[in-house]
């Protein structure tokens, strides 16, 4: 499969700063990722979808502001955790795709986020 | 209701056996299905996807879809302790829109 690489991997921040995670599609150019978050013992769920060169479409309840995501070329999104607050804590996920990949996307290992 | 149903467990089965996981979603205009492994702390990674009715086989994988019953299972063989892990069925109703289930966790 196609590999795509989140960093960092983990993170620990104080209260009201901010953090960036990075999303890289390495072999194939994404022309959609998705940013999901997972509490411990629940599902992903899904925060924004992403297209380049174009604004983030966001989930229902989920603060735009809050969360900024710049998807600003083919093999890169960001995600932007601003003025974090301990219960931004959880695990990030970004995923990407293209058509050619016939609907399959594939996923980063993850960022897990913690607040303190 | 909710999108995408998935019995959360745990599920035991002993070593060698035969698990069988099963899924169940609302939207009957669903094209895409996928089962996706997650081991604890880790991303998902994709095992199996299915677009059309009947058995899928990969290895000790075989998922099951009936679109009329709005149901996918996965069937893994010989189940090893490896094999341990939560795993997540996604149903796509729209390009890469992945719905996820809650995800079942399975013990071998």
């Amino acid at each position: 499969g196609a590999v795509v690489s989140q960093h960092p991997s983990w993170v620990i921040c104080k209260s009201g700063t901010s953090v960036k995670i990075e999303c890289r599609s390495l072999d194939f150019q994404a022309t959609t990722m998705f940013w999901y978050r997972q509490f411990p013992k629940q599902s992903l769920m899904l925060m924004a979808t992403s297209n380049e060169g174009s604004k983030a479409t966001y989930e229902q309840g989920v603060e735009k502001d809050k969360f900024l995501i710049n998807h600003a070329s083919l093999t890169l999104s960001t995600l932007t955790v601003t003025s974090a607050h301990p219960e931004d804590s959880s695990f990030y996920i970004c995923s990407a795709g293209t058509v050619a990949m016939n609907t399959e996307a594939f996923f980063g290992q993850g960022t897990r986020l913690t607040v303190v | 209701q909710k999108e995408v149903e998935q019995n959360s467990g745990p599920l035991s089965v002993p070593e060698g056996a035969i698990a069988s996981l099963n899924c169940t979603y609302s939207d009957r205009v669903s094209q895409s299905f996928f089962w996706y492994r997650q081991y604890s702390g880790k991303s998902p990674e994709l095992i199996m996807s299915i677009y059309s009715n009947g058995d899928k086989e990969d290895g000790r994988f075989t998922a099951q879809l009936n679109k009329a019953s709005q149901y996918v299972s996965l069937l893994i063989r010989d189940s090893q302790p490896s094999d341990s892990a939560t795993y997540l069925c996604a149903v796509n109703p729209k390009t890469y829109k992945y719905i996820f289930g809650t995800g079942t966790r399975l013990k071998v």
